[in-house]
């Protein structure tokens, strides 16, 4: 069971690129999420998904898009690069009928724009 | 808008020195609060969850508590294992599925 996997693992970007960052879980999962770390700053919600076909922002969507095709599958598209999308990103889970409601997150995705 | 503050932002113990964490949170209905451990490197691993106010959970060392205002996590005897970043979040029950987290006390034991 590997829960939920987050690719790559580690990616500069140059100032105007573009990149996706994977995002799978093997848990039948209907909701998940996409959260950027800043140090210090605590995790912000940047989209999220409470099945397939359905996604809503967060607090901070500006400068990306996603898409949920499949439960498994929950990508997060970077458009145009900025160095402000220096971040680790993680992409997190959780099943509604769990009564703990504890999401279960990736490894993330260290970025870094210059 | 919900927030969740924590204090202090980092905590140097000794190995077997006792000491809480605190976290405040503002919610216009509080519908969970979550405690989270994030070893570097690594995404948070979820903890307790604390649903009223004088509700405790316990897991080995660690002891959450939970108040209208602010939790507690309190750390007893702790060993150089439990250095991490312990991050609090909030669920309103305005706010649907989203968590609010806070900026996290990094734990650093010393043995």
């Amino acid at each position: 069971n590997a829960g939920v996997t987050q690719t790559p693992k580690f990616r500069i970007l140059k100032i105007g690129q573009s990149m996706t960052l994977q995002c799978t879980q093997d848990m039948n999962h209907n909701y998940m999420y996409w959260y950027r770390q800043d140090p210090g700053m605590g995790l912000k919600l940047i989209y999220y998904s409470v099945g397939a076909g359905i996604t809503d922002k967060g607090e901070v969507p500006n400068g990306y898009n996603v898409s949920r095709s499949t439960t498994e599958d929950f990508p997060l598209r970077l458009e145009l690069a900025a160095p402000s999308q220096t971040s680790v990103y993680f992409c997190a889970s959780r099943n509604p009928g769990q009564g703990n409601y504890g999401y279960t997150f990736g490894s993330g995705t260290r970025l870094t724009v210059v | 808008e919900d927030q969740v503050t924590q204090s202090p932002e980092a905590l140097r113990l000794q190995e077997g020195e006792s000491s809480s964490l605190n976290c405040s949170y503002t919610v216009s209905g509080l519908r969970g609060l979550f405690w989270y451990r994030q070893d570097p490197g690594k995404g948070p691993e979820f903890l307790f969850t604390l649903y009223s106010a004088g509700e405790e959970k316990e897991k080995e060392r660690l002891k959450a508590t939970l108040t209208k205002k602010e939790s507690f996590l309190h750390i007893t005897a702790p060993k150089p294992e439990d250095s991490a970043t312990y991050l609090c979040a909030v669920q309103a029950t305005a706010a649907g599925n989203k968590l609010t987290f806070g900026g996290g006390t990094r734990v650093l034991v010393k043995p």
